[in-house]
């Protein structure tokens, strides 16, 4: 099966910071990946689908890219309410494997 | 507005047996694939199962696999995870969603509130 590493698995920021977090498919997916949001408390939102495709009604500031392997997910200008843990997920074939999760906090 | 709604959720002991309900709402149900993912306390994703919209084609992880068993039912817009011979392990609050695109089973909006479901040793 395919494994889903994502880093940092913590980050600290400041807001107005750019942030990039990284998914890392042990084999290619093509752009087969997926990103989302939990924020604390509440339920999973999609972000990002096929690496870079932002769903609507999310900020502009969230953007992703990638291809085959690796992967980011980029917050341009950190805000206080993007605390969150963010997930990767992959989707090419079963099993859909999720990332490890990033949690983001505010320095 | 589409609305997912899991129920049957609790506490069950080791080897017990559970069966999860998502009504859902605001959507053409039987048109599109759903599926379970959980999250065990403090962790991360756990994708479970999903089914198509037929119910015709299912997909297990393979920590499930043999145990439990999706389902849905169209005229009720209601999908199913019966789960048998539950382990400690299995703790987690499960979630159902809907799969966005047609095909086989891609990514997932919106997510229901989730069920938690506790297995006691």
């Amino acid at each position: 099966d395919i494994q889903m590493t994502q880093s940092p698995s913590s980050l600290s920021a400041s807001v107005g910071d750019r942030v990039t977090i990284t998914c890392r498919a042990s084999q290619g997916i093509s752009n087969y990946l997926a990103w989302y949001q939990q924020k604390p408390g509440k339920v999973p939102k999609l972000l990002i689908y096929t690496a870079s495709t932002l769903q609507p009604g999310v900020p502009s500031r969230f953007s992703g890219s990638g291809f085959g392997t690796d992967f980011t997910l980029t917050i341009s200008s950190l805000q206080p309410e993007d605390v969150a843990t963010y997930y990767c997920q992959k989707y090419n074939s079963v099993p859909l494997t999720f990332g490890g999760g990033t949690k983001v906090e505010i320095k | 507005e589409v609305q997912l709604v899991e129920s049957g959720g609790g506490l069950v002991h080791y080897g017990g047996s559970l069966r999860l309900s998502c009504e859902a709402s605001g959507f053409a149900f039987s048109n599109f694939a759903m599926t379970w993912v959980r999250q065990a306390p403090g962790k991360g994703l756990e994708w479970v199962s999903s089914l198509s919209g037929t119910g015709g084609s299912t997909y297990y992880a393979d920590s499930v696999k043999g145990r439990f068993t999706i389902s849905r039912d169209n005229s009720k817009n209601t999908l199913y995870l019966q789960m048998h011979s539950l382990r400690p392990e299995d703790t987690a609050v499960y979630y159902c969603a809907k799969v966005v695109m047609p095909g086989p089973p891609n990514w997932f909006d919106p997510w229901g509130q989730g069920t938690l479901v506790t297995v006691s040793s």
